[in-house]
C-alpha cells in the first residue's frame, strides 16, 4: 500500500532561518513525488514535482530512494512562505491518483 | 479559464439536513476528484471520476455520501443526512490525463 508521512503537523521558524519540511513515503516501486502548498485563504496548488528537478520560490526537494524521503528545503525562510504544505505520491503509469500526507503548517515569524 | 469552480464557498446547516456541494472542472479535463480536509485527518480522497465515470469511491465514508457527474462540466457531492462530524473543507480538483491536479477554492461546511 502507498503511504505518505509528514511527521510534523507544525513547523515554526524565524525569518531567514533554514527550513526543512519532512516527507517520507512507502511504495514498492518508483513513484512520482510532489509538494503542494496552500496559502491562507487560497486554493491548494502545486509547488514542485521531483521529475522537474527545479527550484520554485527558493524551495527544492530531492528524492532519496534509499531513505524513501522527499524533504522540502529552503535555505532562508520568508514570512510569505507561511502556509500549509502537503507532500503527495502518485504511482507511475495507470491512473493518476495522488496520495497526500496530512500536511505540515509552516509559520515564519518576522 | 477561471479554474475549478466550487459552490457554495461556505455552507452552514443543521444536523439532519441535506447538503449539496457543486463543482465545475476546468474545461477539457477528464478527471475529477473530491477531497475532504480536516485538521485531524488532513486531505482525504473521497471519490475519483474519469470521463464522468466513478472509478474509485473507496474513500466515501458512508452511504450518507454520494457523488455524481452527469456531464463533463459538472459534479455534485451530496450528504444526506448531514452530521456535525461532516464539518470540514471539501475540495474538488480536476486534471487532464496524467497531469497534475488543479484544485478549487473549496467549500467550508459547518454542520451544527
Amino acid at each position: 500500500a502507498q503511504r505518505v508521512t509528514q511527521p510534523e503537523k507544525l513547523l515554526s521558524v524565524f525569518k531567514g532561518a533554514p527550513v526543512e519540511l519532512k516527507c517520507n513515503y512507502s511504495y514498492s516501486g518508483s513513484p512520482e513525488l510532489f509538494w503542494y502548498v496552500q496559502y491562507s485563504r487560497q486554493r491548494l496548488q502545486l509547488l514542485l514535482r521531483h521529475i522537474s528537478r527545479e527550484s520554485i520560490k527558493g524551495f527544492t526537494a530531492d528524492l532519496n530512494k534509499g531513505e524513501t524521503s522527499f524533504h522540502l528545503k529552503k535555505p532562508f525562510a520568508q514570512e510569505e512562505d507561511s502556509a500549509m504544505y502537503y507532500c503527495a505520491l502518485a504511482p507511475p503509469g495507470g491512473s493518476y491518483i495522488p496520495t497526500f500526507g496530512r500536511g505540515t503548517s509552516l509559520i515564519v515569524h518576522p | 479559464d477561471a479554474g475549478v469552480i466550487q459552490s457554495p464557498r461556505h455552507e452552514v446547516t443543521e444536523m439532519g439536513q441535506e447538503v449539496t456541494l457543486r463543482c465545475k472542472p476546468i474545461s477539457g479535463h477528464n478527471s475529477l476528484f473530491w477531497y475532504r480536509q480536516t485538521m485531524m485527518r488532513g486531505l482525504e480522497l473521497l471519490i475519483y471520476f474519469n470521463n464522468n465515470v466513478p472509478i474509485d469511491d473507496s474513500g466515501m465514508p458512508e452511504d450518507r455520501f454520494s457523488a455524481k457527474m452527469p456531464n463533463a462540466s459538472f459534479s455534485t457531492l451530496k450528504i444526506q443526512p448531514s452530521e456535525p462530524r461532516d464539518s470540514a473543507v471539501y475540495f474538488c480538483a480536476s486534471s487532464a490525463d496524467r497531469e497534475i491536479q488543479y484544485f478549487g477554492a473549496g467549500t467550508r461546511l459547518s454542520v451544527l
